[in-house]
């Protein structure tokens, strides 16, 4: 088990459709984040949230709008999207700073849900 | 803002030699410098982190090392096996901000042949 469950695994939708994805920490962590990984690009850095409150958003399309209603849960609602939109979309936690070292702790990444866009 | 750049793109070894993936970036003040592996189908996982305050860092077979002067940073991978087969993707933040400043690499796909 990842501590990081993000659903659904797969999810393939019209540009017309609308459609969220979940992502569930069990570890404790203050900080979410949303990255979009495609073929041959590097992890694109979408939203974070530290303590719920959203301190990035990386120039991501309307068409994404993220919500993390608890620190423990975070959503992707997608409307109207486009076929170059189609990625894995991979949801991550972390301790920012930690706890015990002051320092950045690990990205724990979840399985991911593999979008396609027809 | 920072750029991290990752070579090679593919990297094909025998089982049992080593591994060297090197990355560049571009900023000075950049002090945190992670290294995450992805198997085919799975999330990413972190497998190694440097500060900029120490040079090496080794754990069994994997090592990284750091050249702050000449900004770049590499992966080592010793002895290596099937199961080392991934991608893997360096990243360097700045500590200051949050995860939200680490930028990674465009990754390098590792076949060990056995």
């Amino acid at each position: 088990e990842t501590g990081v469950t993000q659903t659904p695994r797969h999810l393939v939708m019209g540009m017309t459709n609308k459609k969220s994805l979940k992502c569930e920490q069990h570890l404790g962590h203050n900080a979410m984040y949303w990255y979009k990984q495609s073929a041959k690009k590097p992890l694109e850095l979408m939203f974070v949230y530290n303590f719920k409150e959203q301190t990035e958003n990386n120039s991501v399309p309307s068409r994404f709008s993220p919500e993390c209603p608890n620190s423990s849960h975070l959503f992707l609602h997608l409307h109207t999207l486009q076929p170059e939109d189609s990625a894995l979309y991979l949801c991550a936690s972390s301790q920012d700073p930690h706890l015990a070292t002051g320092h950045l702790s690990p990205l724990h990444f979840g399985n991911g849900t593999r979008l396609t866009v027809t | 803002g920072e750029n991290v750049e990752q070579h090679p793109s593919t990297l094909s070894v025998q089982e049992g030699d080593s591994a060297v993936i090197k990355c560049t970036y571009s900023d000075s003040a950049s002090n945190y410098f992670p290294w995450y592996k992805q198997e085919l189908g799975k999330r990413p996982q972190l497998i190694i982190d440097i500060r900029s305050n120490v040079g090496e860092k080794k754990d069994q077979r994997i090592a990284v090392t750091l050249n702050k002067t000449a900004k770049h940073f590499s992966l080592h991978i010793t002895e290596t096996q099937p199961e080392d087969s991934a991608v893997y993707f360096c990243a360097a933040s700045y500590h200051g901000g949050s995860q939200g400043n680490l930028i990674f690499g465009k990754g390098t796909k590792l076949s060990v042949k056995p």
